[in-house]
């Protein structure tokens, strides 16, 4: 079962703007990570924040959570064509083991150039 | 370093064949796992490894057999392949799985007629 669901699924925008992705997840979480997935590559970590975070900052990335309202967004600023990839958001959840995450389905973003 | 890698790029089996797809890492991680990619589904749990000679099961773990007799490899084993099990498989290694980062391996793209 998917425990983070990312939103929108798809996302277009010329480069130069920002990007904003959403996670939204249904357990209470010990941290949560984004990832960056090129076309046929394998995955790359970005960020992770921790529960007890509400903001983080990484170059031209801020992630935010609300655990409150169980989710997270991944802002890119000033996008780059390289940008062009699928995020995913991925849970530990609280309780659970700590060995396993899960992952949403992820948000493809394309910056035209 | 090398990190995560995966052998092969590519497999194309036939139905009832079995094969098994190599992970390694130099990175002496703990945590492995497994993951299958199928489009629109997002990332899966297979199996996964806590240290060597410790596995469990993740979210699909039927048809598949794992085994961790070193820190190095985490070879996964399809026992008798069917179509189902096309997908993109992706092994990953971390320093303590759910609390840090992972790190993901190129993947391997298999097909099974």
């Amino acid at each position: 079962s998917q425990q983070g669901e990312e939103d929108p699924q798809a996302l277009s925008i010329q480069e130069g703007e920002n990007a904003t992705m959403n996670c939204s997840y249904k357990t209470s979480i010990n941290n949560l990570q984004w990832y960056r997935q090129n076309s046929g590559r394998g995955l790359v970590h970005l960020i992770l924040i921790r529960s007890n975070e509400r903001e983080k900052h990484s170059g031209r990335l801020r992630v935010t959570l609300d655990t409150s309202k169980k989710s997270s967004s991944l802002l890119i600023t000033a996008s780059r064509a390289a940008d062009t990839a699928s995020y995913f958001c991925a849970t530990d959840a609280r309780g659970g083991s700590n060995y396993k995450l899960t992952f949403g389905k992820g948000t493809l973003l394309t910056v035209n150039p | 370093n090398a990190g995560v890698t995966q052998t092969p790029k590519f497999q194309v089996l036939k139905t009832g064949q079995s094969m098994t797809l190599q992970c390694a890492q130099d990175m002496n991680h703990e945590y492995m796992s497994w993951y299958r990619q199928d489009p629109g589904m997002g990332l899966r749990l297979i199996h996964y490894s806590v240290g060597a000679g410790i596995t469990d099961q993740g979210e699909v773990p039927n048809g598949y057999n794992v085994s961790r007799s070193t820190t190095e490899d985490f070879p996964l084993r399809l026992l008798s392949a069917a179509p189902s099990q096309t997908s993109v498989y992706f092994c990953a290694s971390s320093s303590q799985l759910g609390r840090y980062e992972q790190y993901f391996g190129p993947g391997t793209r298999l097909t099974v007629t």
